[in-house]
């Protein structure tokens, strides 16, 4: 069964930082690009960074531009994001997803992790 | 970057009865490629997003046959034949032919059971 299970949520506050991390399994993880989108509470979808299959292209959303930054180790079949100079407005639920394809850009999210919570407050 | 707007924000059908939920793009998802780069996502109440339609009309794996997806350019449609309990939830429609990347969905649409 293809699982995507997040960590790493948690209450910081604002300008502190946080690393989400995203186990995956029951899927090869080196033959496909990930992402991370997120819910605000009560809000819509977000997409906040994206990765391709090997590391060697990633993207991110202007709103999160030079303060996150994402990365995967196809050896532990993980994806993460590291958050840096949290504001009020990344509060939210992040997701990790899993890309149709190997590539960024031009692909479905076909399968998504239930998430983990990010809290930025004082 | 590309705005997706989609109408109605909400709508409340009688099990059996269809549904049908707008998304427009405010640039066309047509790429140069053929492909249409439009998809379609339901997020049922406690649940992440789970993938209905890809590149416009294309169910994906255990999608049942009453949902179904059409249009092009900057016009596209989800409808569902004859809507059951379990279709509850929020519906997304999300684009992505950009490069660089920029992912972007819709506002969502609300189906509740009358």
């Amino acid at each position: 069964e293809v699982q995507l299970v997040e960590s790493g949520g948690g209450v910081v506050r604002p300008g502190g930082s946080l690393r989400l991390s995203c186990a995956a399994s029951g899927f090869t993880f080196d033959d496909y690009g990930m992402s991370w989108v997120r819910q605000a509470p009560g809000k819509g979808l977000e997409w906040v960074s994206g990765i391709n299959w090997n590391g060697g292209s990633t993207g991110y959303a202007d709103s999160v531009k030079g303060r996150f930054t994402i990365s995967r180790d196809n050896a532990k079949n993980s994806l993460y994001l590291q958050m840096n100079s949290l504001r009020a407005e990344d509060t939210a639920l992040y997701h990790c997803v899993q890309h149709s394809g190997y590539d960024l850009g031009r692909e479905a999210f076909d399968i998504w992790g239930q998430g983990t919570m990010v809290t930025v407050s004082s | 970057d590309i705005v997706m707007t989609q109408t109605p924000l909400s709508l409340s059908v009688t099990p059996g009865q269809p549904a049908s939920i707008s998304c427009k793009s405010s640039q066309s998802l047509l790429h140069s490629d053929g492909k249409t780069y439009l998809y379609w996502y339901l997020q049922k109440p406690g649940q992440p997003p789970q993938l209905l339609i890809y590149e416009v009309s294309n169910r994906f794996s255990g999608v049942p046959d009453r949902f179904s997806g059409s249009g092009s350019g900057t016009d596209f449609t989800l409808k569902i034949s004859r809507v059951e309990a379990e279709d509850v939830g929020v519906y997304y429609c999300m684009q992505s032919i950009q490069l660089p990347p920029r992912y972007t969905f819709g506002q969502g649409t609300k189906l509740e059971i009358k």
